[in-house]
């Protein structure tokens, strides 16, 4: 089973709709969560930090669930610039920390 | 992206040959990582680094080999390179946060084996 589980999608949403993306994770070990964005072709870049209590970021709202290990991401209002792959990343410490990522969830949001 | 660089950009390799891709970052953190990238895969960590002088083996370490020669720069070497290693390759730094360590990343490297 890999370490960080995604739906790949891809989710096809209209300009102003409301998405959500689930992650799993399978070590209880895991200590910090984001959620990262990649245009097609570029890096992935952060797009925010998940904390325990949830936290959100203009139409943004991320939560984090500890018991059942798993990381949402919320998206309100929904641009054609938020069309991207959305990654989920745990980090967990042995010693050093070490980003896993999930395969992503592709979002395409159109007119 | 001032923060983490990475050279080349693109790259097309007969299999057999060996290259290095260079990586360096100016943000003076310690953790610095490879992945590399492929459809349907997701990143997948080859190796990485907690600090200068020590490297460890991530989840695709074979076919490739590291040096972390200074805190700056943390090179990848493929030795003989194989098509299946046509990837794209992201060298990434670890920044500290109060949120935990945020991965920052190069452009990359588009990597063709032929």
């Amino acid at each position: 089973r890999k370490e960080v589980e995604q739906d790949p999608g891809p989710f096809n949403v209209p300009e102003g709709a409301t998405v959500a993306f689930n992650c799993t994770y399978s070590n209880s070990a895991s200590q910090s969560f984001f959620w990262y964005r990649q245009d097609c072709r570029k890096e992935p870049k952060l797009l925010m930090s998940v904390y325990s209590s949830g936290n959100e970021d203009g139409r943004f709202t991320a939560q984090l669930n500890r018991a059942s290990q798993y990381i949402s991401l919320l998206i309100r209002d929904s641009k054609l610039s938020d069309s991207a792959t959305y990654l989920c990343v745990v980090t967990r410490s042995g010693g050093s920390y070490i980003p896993t990522f999930g395969r992503g969830t592709s979002l395409i949001v159109h007119p | 992206n001032a923060g983490v660089t990475q050279t080349p950009k693109f790259q097309v390799l007969k299999t057999g040959q060996s290259m290095t891709l260079q990586c360096a970052q100016d943000m003076n953190h310690n953790s610095m990582y490879w992945y590399r990238q492929d459809p349907g895969m997701g990143l997948r960590l080859i190796y990485y680094s907690a600090s200068e002088g020590t490297t460890d083996k991530g989840e695709v370490p074979n076919g490739y080999n590291v040096s972390r020669l200074n805190k700056r720069e943390f090179s990848l070497r493929l030795e003989s390179a194989a098509p299946s290693q046509t990837s794209v390759y992201f060298c990434a730094e670890g920044t500290p946060t109060g949120a935990g360590t945020e991965a920052f990343f190069g452009q990359g490297t588009r990597l063709t084996v032929v």
